[in-house]
């Protein structure tokens, strides 16, 4: 069955700072590959995705992920990160092959701090 | 707003009671997604509900059911609570083709 790790579960920074979150998914077949941003006491919510092409991803409020697909990952980066990025963040995938169920990982924890 | 609307948005019960979760999705939207999410699981896969009908199963108890109505609008029913069912409840809804989900506010569950 697919699964999805992140292997970051609480990172620590000050702003200005850069963050790279790692994610790694097991199958090995297409995939489609999401990362989502839960803000303290709100809804999840979409930063990017990546279906096909090119495999440098741009997403909402300066964030862009690198799909790798020799090392099944798919890490989301921000070159400078604000107070404001202070999220939880979750990686998804979908379940496989003629699904669109999507599978989370357990979420980084991001704190920011100014 | 997302546009999925989720009630309610808090909800305490006791242990043994039955409760029901309303979801209903963003308007097009013909898939209806269930997810619980507690410290301990993270974002677990419940249910999928596709125009109607059930698509996909996940990690689901048999003491929790759900439907889709012809408005498109899920109901999640928890029934026999225990304390363990405590979590936040979301719904998501997305259009078939689109793959990218739109999520609800979610409904605080705690059972006591």
């Amino acid at each position: 069955a697919q699964s999805v790790s992140q292997h970051n579960h609480h990172v620590i920074l000050s702003e200005a700072a850069s963050l790279e979150l790692g994610c790694n998914y097991s199958y090995g077949g297409t995939v489609n590959l999401f990362w989502y941003v839960q803000y303290p006491g709100q809804h999840l919510q979409l930063l990017l995705k990546y279906f096909s092409g090119d495999p440098l991803v741009k997403g909402i409020k300066g964030f862009e992920a690198e799909f790798i697909k020799s090392k099944f990952s798919f890490n989301l980066r921000k070159p400078s990160v604000q107070w404001s990025d202070t999220a939880e963040y979750f990686c998804a995938v979908n379940g496989g092959p003629n699904t669109d169920k999507l599978i989370f990982g357990t979420g980084t924890r991001l704190q920011v701090f100014p | 707003d997302s546009g999925v609307t989720q009630t309610p948005k808090h909800l305490i019960t006791a242990t043994g009671q039955r409760v029901t979760l309303r979801c209903s999705p963003r308007s097009g939207d013909l898939s209806v997604y269930w997810y619980q999410q507690s410290l301990d699981q993270g974002l677990q896969f419940l249910i999928q509900y596709y125009n109607g009908e059930e698509r996909a199963k996940g990690n689901i108890l048999e003491r929790f059911s759900a439907q889709q109505f012809p408005d498109l609008h899920s109901e999640l029913n928890l029934s026999s609570l225990e304390l363990g069912d405590s979590a936040l409840y979301f719904c998501a809804s997305s259009y078939m083709q689109d793959y990218g989900y739109t999520f609800g506010s979610g409904t605080r569950l705690t059972v006591v």
